[in-house]
C-alpha cells in the first residue's frame, strides 16, 4: 500500500529564510505525488503535483519540489520564507492511478518567525 | 464562483443521532470527494464520486453512507453517530479527468458527544 511520510510535524524558520518540509513516499511503482497547504480554518490548496513529467516541480507562491526516486523522497522547498507562508502542509500520494484517491501524510505546521 | 461549499460549519451531536453534511459546488465539476481530518492523521478519504451517479468506498467508509443528489451536490450521511465520528469533514471536488487538481470546501466541524 502508498504511503507518505512526513518528517517533523512542526517547524519553525525565521522570516526570509530557507524553508524546508520533508515527505517520503512508500511505493511499488513510481507514484503521482502532491503537496497541498492548509491556512487556519480553510480547506487545502494544491501548491504543486508531480506526475512522472519534469523532476523538479515548481508550484504556487514560491515553492518547488524535487522528486527523488533514489531516495523516495519529495520535499517541499522555498528559498525566503514570508509570513504569510505559515500554514499547515501536507503531503500526498495517489493510490488510484487517477489522483482519486490521495492518501494524505499527518501535516507539517510551519511557523514563520519575525 | 463561490467554489465548494459546506454546511453546516459546526455540529454538535449525541451519540445515536442521525445527521447529513451537505456539499455543494458551482464549477460543474464530475467528481466529488469526502475526507474527515482528524489530528495528527492527515486527511482520510471517505467516500468518492467520480461522476454523477456513482460512488465509492475510500480508506475509511465504515459507519458513512453517501449521496450523489446530482452533479452539484453530494451529501455525507451518519446514521448513527459516534464520538469516533468527531472530527473535522471536508468536500472537495475535481474536473473528473485522471491528475486532476481537487478544490476543498471550508469544513464541518462536528463533535459527537
Amino acid at each position: 500500500a502508498q504511503s507518505v511520510t512526513q518528517l517533523g510535524s512542526h517547524v519553525s524558520v525565521s522570516e526570509g529564510a530557507l524553508v524546508l518540509l520533508r515527505c517520503n513516499y512508500s511505493s511499488s511503482v513510481p507514484p503521482y505525488l502532491f503537496w497541498y497547504v492548509q491556512y487556519p480554518n480553510q480547506g487545502l490548496q494544491l501548491l504543486l503535483k508531480y506526475t512522472s513529467a519534469a523532476t523538479l516541480v515548481k508550484g504556487i507562491n514560491g515553492f518547488e519540489a524535487e522528486f527523488k526516486k533514489s531516495e523516495t523522497s519529495f520535499h517541499l522547498t522555498k528559498p525566503s520564507a514570508h509570513m504569510s507562508d505559515a500554514a499547515e502542509y501536507f503531503c500526498a500520494v495517489d493510490r488510484s492511478g487517477s489522483a482519486r484517491q490521495l492518501t494524505f501524510g499527518s501535516g507539517t505546521q510551519l511557523t514563520v518567525l519575525p | 464562483n463561490a467554489g465548494v461549499t459546506q454546511t453546516p460549519k459546526f455540529q454538535v451531536l449525541k451519540t445515536g443521532q442521525s445527521m447529513t453534511l451537505q456539499c455543494a459546488q458551482d464549477m460543474n465539476h464530475n467528481s466529488m470527494y469526502w475526507y474527515r481530518q482528524d489530528p495528527g492523521m492527515g486527511l482520510r478519504l471517505i467516500y468518492y464520486s467520480a461522476s454523477e451517479g456513482t460512488t465509492d468506498k475510500g480508506e475509511v467508509p465504515n459507519g458513512y453512507n453517501v449521496s450523489r443528489l446530482n452533479k452539484r451536490e453530494f451529501s455525507l450521511r451518519l446514521e448513527s453517530a459516534a464520538p469516533s465520528q468527531t472530527s473535522v469533514y471536508f468536500c472537495a471536488s475535481s474536473p473528473g479527468g485522471d491528475l486532476d487538481t481537487q478544490y476543498f470546501g471550508p469544513g464541518t466541524r462536528l463533535t459527537v458527544l
